[in-house]
């Protein structure tokens, strides 16, 4: 059981680069989420969707963009990464009803 | 929207010694509150959850409590392990879905002293 399975788990790009970030669960979870964490932040709320299909903005979604193609899997895309975005980002999933969320390992990203 | 906030951002205590680290929480639609354990390097662990319509649960050493008059919740450790340290995170969410999701607050990262 693989849980939340996310990638790359370390990344550096230069400003100006895009990418995406991967995540997908083997839980049959409807909700999936982005988070970034910074030091004295905490986790702050990128992206979020209910269901597949559906996806709605966090707290600090500006300069990203995410896909929700299946049950499984969502994407997380920085079309233009900016020094800004320089972070820790968090893919969780739960069940609708239950917050007990299953994170994945994490991707550190650097921009310079 | 949520805003979940913690009290301290440093809370440092005796190995042995009992730990209680604070919470608050904005939105009175609210129904769900859980707290997470983040070691360092790792993504968030599930520690326990309560709903609304109970004030305390207790799980393995953990004690949470919930007062929805002043919107506060608190989570109890019973004797401090130097294992417990880590960073603890409370999160609120609405169970009926809603485009808020799971909002965490800022987290209160729990020290040890031998």
């Amino acid at each position: 059981n693989a849980g939340v399975t996310q990638t790359p788990k370390f990344q550096v790009l230069k400003t100006g680069q895009s990418m995406t970030l991967q995540c997908a669960q083997d839980m049959n979870h409807n909700s999936m989420y982005w988070y970034r964490q910074d030091p004295g932040m905490g986790l702050r709320l990128i992206y979020y969707s209910a269901s597949e299909g559906t996806t709605d903005k966090g707290e600090v979604p500006n300069g990203y963009n995410v896909s929700r193609l299946n049950k499984r899997e969502f994407s997380l895309r920085l079309e233009s990464a900016a020094p800004s975005q320089t972070s820790v980002y968090f893919c969780a999933s739960h069940k609708r009803d239950r917050g007990e969320a299953f994170f994945g390992q994490g991707t550190r990203l650097t921009v310079v | 929207g949520e805003n979940v906030g913690l009290h301290l951002p440093t809370l440092s205590v005796q190995e042995g010694d009992n730990s209680i680290i604070n919470c608050a929480y904005s939105n009175s639609a609210s129904d769900y509150f859980i707290w997470y354990k983040q070691e360092s390097g790792k993504g968030p662990q599930f520690i326990i959850d309560i709903r609304s319509n109970m004030d305390k649960r207790q799980g393995q050493r953990v004690t949470v409590l919930l007062n929805k008059t002043v919107k506060h919740l608190s989570l109890q450790i019973a004797a401090t392990q130097p294992g417990d340290s880590a960073v603890y995170f409370c999160a609120a969410m609405y169970s009926g879905g809603g485009a808020d999701g799971l909002t965490f607050g800022k987290g209160t990262h729990l020290i040890i002293q031998p």
